[in-house]
């Protein structure tokens, strides 16, 4: 089973709007990690956030880490349609990471 | 291009077969990690080396193995293929055996299509 579930799992917004993405976990974590994929290409390293870190910005992306409720948003800002994409967050101690199921994000021009 | 190179990109076989997968780890990088990403199961840690050695197991069936070569390239080899193992093969890689602040880099799949 997946340690991360993403909310929701489709998106659909126009160009110039904010997409956000929300993230919910089960256990106790060092740190989560979004990625991007493309359509059925490799997945794309976004942004790092650690346990002890409520909000971190990359650029239009901002990232926010709620531990008491084990939940972590993605914000972006200014879509683009370039932005399209899946998106999933993971969380993983040690060496391994665990995915969510990811959202399929869709900005339409 | 991310630096990690997986090779094939596509493959067809049928079922019963064995293939081999390839993936050259990012420049420096020394440990490899394997995943599986199919529509019904998800994004599946399969095995992690590092160094050359076996670091950690996931969901990786008896049918599949890997290994890591002293030249850091790892091949993950998967037979008597079913149906069920139709699925995207990730490689990723990373510095550190527990990938980092900048997270891990994968390559582009290798698409596994069993018929």
């Amino acid at each position: 089973s997946q340690q991360g579930e993403e909310d929701p799992q489709a998106l659909s917004i126009q160009e110039g709007e904010n997409a956000t993405m929300n993230c919910s976990y089960k256990t106790s974590i060092n740190n989560l990690q979004w990625y991007r994929q493309n359509s059925g290409r490799g997945l794309v390293h976004l942004i790092l956030i650690r346990s002890n870190e409520r909000e971190k910005h990359s650029g239009r992306l901002r990232v926010t880490l709620d531990t008491s409720k084990k939940s972590s948003s993605l914000l972006i800002t200014a879509s683009r349609a370039a932005d399209t994409a899946s998106y999933f967050c993971a969380t993983g101690g040690g060496s391994r990471l665990t995915f969510g199921e990811g959202t399929q994000l869709t900005v339409n021009p | 291009d991310s630096g990690v190179t997986q090779t094939p990109k596509h493959l067809i076989t049928a079922t019963g077969q064995r293939v081999t997968l390839r993936c050259s780890p990012r420049s420096g990088d020394l440990s490899v990690y394997w995943y599986q990403q199919s529509l019904d199961q998800g994004l599946q840690f399969l095995i992690q080396y590092y160094n050359g050695e076996e670091r950690a197991k996931g969901n990786i069936l008896e049918r599949f193995s890997a290994q890591q070569f002293p030249d850091l390239h790892s091949e993950l080899n998967l037979s008597s293929l079913e149906l069920g193992d139709s699925a995207l093969y990730f490689c990723a890689s990373s510095v550190f055996p527990t990938g980092g602040r900048h997270g891990y880099t994968f390559g582009s799949g290798t698409r596994l299509t069993v018929v």
